[in-house]
């Protein structure tokens, strides 16, 4: 069992839907990234999270400590929003990586 | 400020061959970790360097070794490659104990 696991691994959406992507752990973490890479690989942070929920723009994160469980929601989904969404937690200076969710947003 | 950059963005080596990777971190970082990532997978921790120390290890064998100079930037080695080194090696910068990490673009190594 991965420590990292993220569901779904693969999404597709219609332009303009909301979109949920989730990350659940199973080690004990100081900090959860959420993280968004694009085909060529370059990786940009998100957002990181020790606790509650962090906004911004049309992405949401929220984190769960006790129930060890992240979510990234995008509000009125774009195509520019397809990419790959990865969940990585802090342990302790290290980061466990999820496999990622492939996002692909349809006009 | 600069951010992370790697070299070379492409490479092609065949079994049993050596390369180095680079990686120069972002200015006033003293950390550099780097990262395997397989296709279709997420990144796996290779090792991080802080101080031209090696600070963390993940399951890779001796054969990969690294180096940090006293700029901070650092090297990746691979010696006798394999196919499944096949993959896309990123490093991330950061100041000691951060919580953020940054990432530069990676660097595909293909191996024939």
């Amino acid at each position: 069992k991965n420590e990292v696991e993220q569901s779904p691994q693969n999404l597709t959406a219609q332009e303009g839907e909301f979109i949920t992507i989730n990350c659940s752990y199973s080690v004990g973490i100081s900090a959860l990234h959420w993280l968004q890479q694009h085909p060529g690989g370059g990786i940009v942070s998100l957002f990181m999270l020790s606790s509650g929920k962090k906004k911004h723009g049309r992405l949401i994160a929220t984190i769960n400590i006790q129930e060890k469980h992240s979510s990234l929601h995008i509000t009125a989904s774009h195509p520019r929003d397809s990419a790959v969404y990865i969940c990585a937690v802090k342990d302790p200076d290290k980061l466990i990586f999820g496999t990622g969710t492939r996002l692909q947003v349809f006009p | 400020e600069t951010g992370v950059t790697q070299s070379p963005t492409h490479l092609i080596k065949t079994r049993g061959q050596q390369v180095t990777l680079r990686c120069s971190s972002q200015s006033g970082h003293n950390t550099v970790s780097w990262y395997q990532q397989a296709l279709g997978q997420g990144p796996q921790f290779i090792f991080q360097y802080y101080r031209e120390e090696e600070n963390g290890r993940g399951n890779f064998p001796p054969r990969f070794s690294g180096l940090q100079f006293p700029n901070y930037s650092s090297e990746l080695n691979v010696n006798a490659l394999e196919l499944d080194d096949s993959a896309l090696y990123l490093c991330a910068s950061s100041t000691r104990g951060a919580y953020t990490q940054y990432f530069g673009p990676g660097t595909r190594l293909t191996v024939l």
